[in-house]
């Protein structure tokens, strides 16, 4: 079975600094999808960016890129400029049928 | 695009009455759809997949008497919690997932807060 692992509970980051939320999985599948979805205080979930394992390629969106590393599965998450409307929590979910999170990553952006 | 809602966003209700939960897809198709449950400050569990024209499929141990799921059309989803109780108060999320463009995507609704007294 699939499992996804967030190491840590809790992050901070003052404003416009740069910020890594760590994450790993474990699949012994070769082709898959990896995301990171955002949960602020309204609970609504918002895709930040998504990954394909077959593409070497970084994704990116704006302030937020990934760091996907197959060989060691890991699938970490880069904020850069960080703004106070990042905080919240990070999920990173891994994709099959249905999608397997991770326990979330609570990140305060310190003005 | 790839907008999800849910209705009501917040509900209270008596033990004992059951109350429907409802999620649409409001710009796209979705054959599949899943319901979530969400305790405070804690990760998404899955209680079921809903597949539009069948029958949902329901994680262990969560009860499908008493969470009724139907998927009517490609664009809602229903969620009906029977003879609600206080334990059953809790915070219940849906996704979608896209039948076109990105397919392995889940777009999720803005999540349902239900309170049983």
């Amino acid at each position: 079975a699939q499992t996804v692992t967030q190491s840590q509970p809790e992050m901070s980051v003052q404003e416009a600094e740069t910020v890594t939320l760590s994450c790993t999985y474990d699949t012994s599948e070769s082709d898959y999808y990896l995301f990171w979805y955002k949960q602020p205080p309204s609970r609504q979930m918002i895709l930040v960016i998504r990954q394909e394992a077959y593409k070497q390629q970084n994704a990116t969106e704006n302030r937020f890129s990934v760091n996907f590393q197959k060989a060691a599965k890991s699938f970490s998450l880069k904020i850069s400029d960080s703004q106070l409307g990042d905080a919240a929590m990070y999920f990173c979910a891994y994709r099959n049928t249905p999608l397997v999170f991770g326990k979330g990553t609570r990140l305060s952006v310190i003005a | 695009g790839a907008v999800v809602s849910q209705h009501p966003s917040w509900v209270i209700c008596k033990s004992g009455t059951s109350v429907k939960i409802e999620c649409r897809s409001l710009d796209f198709q979705a054959t599949t759809m899943f319901w979530y449950r969400q305790f405070p400050k804690q990760s998404l569990m899955l209680m079921a997949t809903s597949n539009e024209g069948s029958k949902a499929t329901y994680e262990q141990g969560v009860e499908k008497d008493k969470f009724l799921i139907n998927h009517a059309s490609l664009t809602l989803s229903t969620l009906t919690v029977t003879s609600a109780h206080p334990e059953d108060s809790s915070f219940y999320i849906c996704s979608a997932r896209a039948d076109r463009g990105f397919a392995d995507t889940q777009y999720f609704g803005p999540g349902t807060r239900l309170t049983v007294l």
